[in-house]
């Protein structure tokens, strides 16, 4: 079975601009999470999509938002980027179940987002 | 979620158990704890997870106080490989994720 799969891997970008991330969770797995991880502030939770729904949001601005698609592919968009969004970019999947109990998350590699 | 205190950075010898500690006094009873590792520059690597009893399973083993206030990972048999960052991270049983990652403890296995 595949895992999480992040496109792409490495980007550089001007200030200012903005960016698309893409992630394709494990086939059959529905909930997909976002985390951004700076060498200052570690892995921070960005949101959480489920059936194409945002279910949860950390705490950052409005320029960051994201999309869930039927498939259950997810995209993150950065806009009007600033230096300080120069970070590693991770999804995460995961498979959703009704109930009790936790299920895990499996990572993706991540895109390394360069903000120059 | 329960915050989590890990000591920064541990040791351990190739071929020996290593043991991770994890702080969680503000645990709540339906939360589980959790424990997740990173390679330098890779994602993160679910390890095991538990609500109160000790667990068991092909990678480590997570040994969980009558209290639920602390936790250890246990590494029975280090590797070079086993050198990362380890996270314990403690959720609420609503499967979402929504998970708070701390600093976790570098873990530097030496031959």
């Amino acid at each position: 079975k595949a895992g999480v799969t992040q496109t792409p891997r490495y980007l550089i970008k001007t200030r200012g601009q903005q960016v698309t991330l893409s992630c394709s969770p494990i086939s059959g797995h529905r909930s997909v999470s976002w985390y951004q991880q700076t060498p200052g502030q570690g892995l921070q939770f960005l949101f959480e999509y489920f059936s194409e729904t945002q279910r949860n949001k950390g705490n950052f601005p409005g320029r960051f938002s994201g999309r869930q698609f039927s498939n259950s592919r997810s995209e993150m968009n950065v806009s009007t980027l600033e230096l300080g969004d120069s970070a590693l970019y991770l999804c995460a999947s995961s498979l959703k179940s009704q109930g009790t109990g936790t299920t895990e998350a499996f990572f993706g590699q991540g895109t390394r987002l360069t903000v120059v | 979620d329960a915050k989590t205190t890990q000591p920064t950075s541990m040791d351990c010898a190739e071929g020996r158990a290593a043991n991770l500690p994890c702080n969680h006094s503000t645990i709540s009873g339906n939360e589980y704890v959790y424990w997740y590792r990173q390679i330098h520059s890779q994602g993160p690597q679910y390890i095991i997870h538990g609500l109160k009893n000790n667990e068991t399973n092909e990678m480590a083993s997570l040994i969980i106080t009558e209290d639920r206030k602390s936790s250890t990972l246990i590494l029975p048999h280090a590797t070079l490989r086993d050198t990362a960052v380890y996270y314990c991270i403690v959720r609420v049983a609503h499967n979402n994720n929504d998970m708070r990652f701390g600093a976790g403890t570098r873990l530097t296995v030496k031959p």
